[in-house]
């Protein structure tokens, strides 16, 4: 079936360092790709989301594109600010699975003074 | 903004009550909702789909029985943890499709049972 795989945390990294957090996928044919954000307590939001290939979706300086022949979409940040704290999930939805999103994991960032 | 709302945020409840969740979704009908549950520091597991005017599809392993869904109408739908236990305790997050692909999710219910 379809599946998410992205690294595992926690990050840490000082304010202003570059971010990339790896994420891959398993699914058949070409699914929607998407990054969501959770701040502590709270639910997730939509972060940016790419629905083909080499399409980049972005946000809040935030960046990923979708790589067909790597089956990867990659989350980015030249330069992360402490309120980017926060677990990222990358998730997808197959083409047949009627709106079900499949999650990642997910990533803690904790990004320090 | 948001576009989807649950209510309450917060439960406390004793052991052997049963808890209603809402979700409702603002400004946009939806026929179909999905509900998550979310152990501390671990992903969102899907429980179930919400269909409007029809029963709710559950996942393997969700016992239907204890999980009750209900699609009332086109923005809300609730889902009913009976008879609660310790180990019922969760964040549970309601999503809502508005646009072909794209779920929004509610801000989430923290469930605490004693």
């Amino acid at each position: 079936g379809d599946s998410v795989t992205q690294m595992e945390g926690p990050v840490t990294l000082s304010e202003e360092a570059f971010l990339t957090i790896n994420c891959t996928y398993t699914a058949t044919g070409y699914p929607s790709l998407f990054w969501y954000v959770q701040y502590p307590g709270e639910g997730l939001q939509l972060l940016l989301k790419a629905t083909k290939a080499d399409d980049k979706g972005s946000n809040k300086g935030f960046e990923a594109t979708y790589r067909k022949e790597t089956t990867s979409f990659h989350l980015e940040k030249g330069s992360v600010q402490v309120s980017d704290s926060a677990v990222y999930f990358c998730a997808l939805v197959g083409k047949t699975s009627y709106d079900k999103v499949i999650f990642g994991p997910g990533t803690s960032l904790s990004v320090i003074p | 903004g948001a576009v989807v709302s649950q209510h309450p945020s917060r439960v406390i409840c004793k052991s052997g009550t049963s808890v209603k969740i809402e979700c409702r979704s603002l400004d946009f009908q939806a026929t179909t909702m999905f509900w998550y549950r979310q152990f501390p520091k671990q992903s969102l597991m899907l429980m179930a789909t919400s269909n409007e005017g029809s029963k709710a599809t559950y996942e393997q392993g969700v016992e239907k029985d204890k999980f009750l869904i209900n699609h009332a109408s086109l923005t809300l739908s609730t889902l009913t943890v009976t008879s609660a236990h310790p180990e019922d305790s969760s964040f549970y997050i309601c999503s809502a499709p508005q646009i072909r692909d794209t779920q929004y999710f509610g801000p989430g219910t923290r469930l605490t049972v004693l």
